[in-house]
């Protein structure tokens, strides 16, 4: 069973500033099957990234995820004030496929 | 557009069961895997199953194997999750969610079951 860290817990940050994101799997990830998904208060996740590093339908191009293997980051380049929310990693490359415990970035 | 509605939650008492659905439109659900995940109260996601997109195979997260059975009906563009044997613990918004490769790109709005006395 693959386990993923994500790290740092919450991240405090200015609107325009850049927000870097971890997440760590306990065993490498084939084929790059690693997504990030977006969640606000009361509402369902969002898709941000798929394939650890392509935007899925929609997403500003400020998104962007990168990594291989067991190490992944996504970054946002400047964050807008709609982009204060939780952020989680996905495996799925073998199941089960599990969520991160999420990072929090909120305003500062 | 893509719309996945999900129906079936209420509260529960523990050791008793209940059935979600999920029923889609806006895509041809015979070509997708589907998924259930679930988030605790203040929690985190939780994934909880996948059917395949014929219902050929199943998987389950190790903390409801052996009490949930996910299925699907292509023929109604519905998907279901049996949940028997429910505890406190499966206290959560359960939402469906349609896999693409197995990333989760469309997301239902939730349904909420409380397992309580």
């Amino acid at each position: 069973e693959i386990v993923l860290t994500q790290s740092p817990g919450t991240l405090s940050l200015s609107p325009g500033e850049r927000a870097t994101l971890s997440c760590r799997a306990s065993q490498n990830i084939n084929y790059n099957y690693l997504a990030w998904y977006q969640q606000k208060p009361g509402q369902a996740p969002r898709l941000l990234i798929y394939g650890a590093f392509r935007r899925a339908t929609g997403i500003p191009d400020r998104f962007s995820g990168s990594g291989s293997g067991t190490d992944f980051t996504l970054t946002v380049s400047r964050l807008e004030p709609e982009d204060f929310a939780v952020y989680y990693c996905q495996q799925y490359d073998t199941s089960p496929f599990a969520f991160g415990p999420g990072t929090r970035v909120d305003i500062k | 557009q893509v719309q996945l509605v999900e129906s079936g939650g209420g509260v529960v008492q523990p050791g008793r069961s209940l059935r979600l659905s999920c029923t889609v439109s806006g895509f041809t659900f015979s070509r997708y895997g589907m998924h259930w995940v679930r988030q605790g109260p203040g929690k985190g996601l939780e994934w909880v199953a996948v059917i395949w997109y014929d219902g050929s195979k199943e998987y389950y997260a190790e903390s409801v194997k052996g009490r949930f059975s996910i299925s699907r009906d292509n023929s109604e563009n519905t998907m279901y999750l049996q949940m028997n044997s429910l505890r406190g613990e499966d206290t959560a918004i359960y939402y469906c969610a349609r896999g693409d490769e197995n990333s989760l790109d469309h997301w239902g709005q939730g349904t909420l079951v409380t397992v309580s006395t």
